[in-house]
């Protein structure tokens, strides 16, 4: 059994460019949640998909945006880059969206914006 | 509104030494509760959750944690700490609040451990 995949791992853009995240969630799940998690803190919710739609949002704005694909596989995007958004991205899949489900976590996209 | 609190930055203790990391939560309904641990380069990986029944629930790797509603706490325990427990550890609430569904996080707690 595959384990969830994050692609790249490591990234690093400048202030204003746009960045794609990539997650392959663990094979039978259908949910995929993303975390913002900034060096010494606690993960914070950006968003969750659930069967290609959004399933719920944290307080990001706009600019951060996801797809959930039919393999269920999912991206995130950020557009307008700044520096605070220089964090490790995680990914998380799970059996199904309800907050009982355990959340398989990938590694992690340690994005460093300059 | 939710929030979890785990009141300890940073805890440093002896290798066989006993462990307890405190997490306090802010939830108006039936919490789901979960802790999980980040290793250096690795990801999150759960140790243990609550829903409901048996207050006390065993983990992985030999850790506990006891749901205490009185004291809104869901503290994590260990008997006798290795080596290999150093890492960060996060509390978390799952919430169900409409189709807001998602993980509330603590700051987290770094475990040191001595040998």
């Amino acid at each position: 059994e595959t384990g969830v995949t994050q692609s790249p791992t490591h990234l690093i853009k400048t202030r204003g460019q746009q960045v794609t995240l990539r997650c392959s969630s663990q094979s039978g799940h259908n949910t995929v949640s993303w975390y913002q998690q900034a060096l010494g803190q606690g993960p914070q919710f950006i968003f969750q998909y659930y069967r290609e739609e959004e399933n719920g949002r944290g307080n990001f704005p706009p600019r951060f945006s996801g797809l959930q694909f039919p393999n269920y596989s999912s991206e995130l995007n950020v557009n307008a880059l700044e520096l605070d958004d220089s964090a490790l991205y995680l990914c998380a899949s799970s059996l199904d969206s309800g907050p009982y489900n355990e959340q398989f976590f990938g590694p992690g996209t340690r994005l460093t914006v300059l | 509104a939710q929030s979890v609190t785990q009141p300890d930055i940073h805890i440093t203790v002896s290798e066989g030494a006993s462990l307890e990391l405190r997490c306090n939560y802010s939830y108006g309904a039936t919490p789901y509760l979960f802790w999980y641990v980040q290793s250096p380069g690795q990801g999150l990986q759960l140790l243990l959750k609550y829903f409901s029944g048996d207050t006390l629930v065993q983990g992985i790797k030999g850790f506990e944690a006891e749901f205490k509603r009185s004291q809104s706490s869901f503290n994590l325990r260990k008997p006798s700490v290795h080596w290999s427990d150093a890492a960060e550890y996060f509390c978390a609430v799952g919430t169900n609040a409409g189709n807001n569904r998602k993980l509330i996080w603590g700051l987290g707690t770094s475990l040191g451990v001595n040998p």
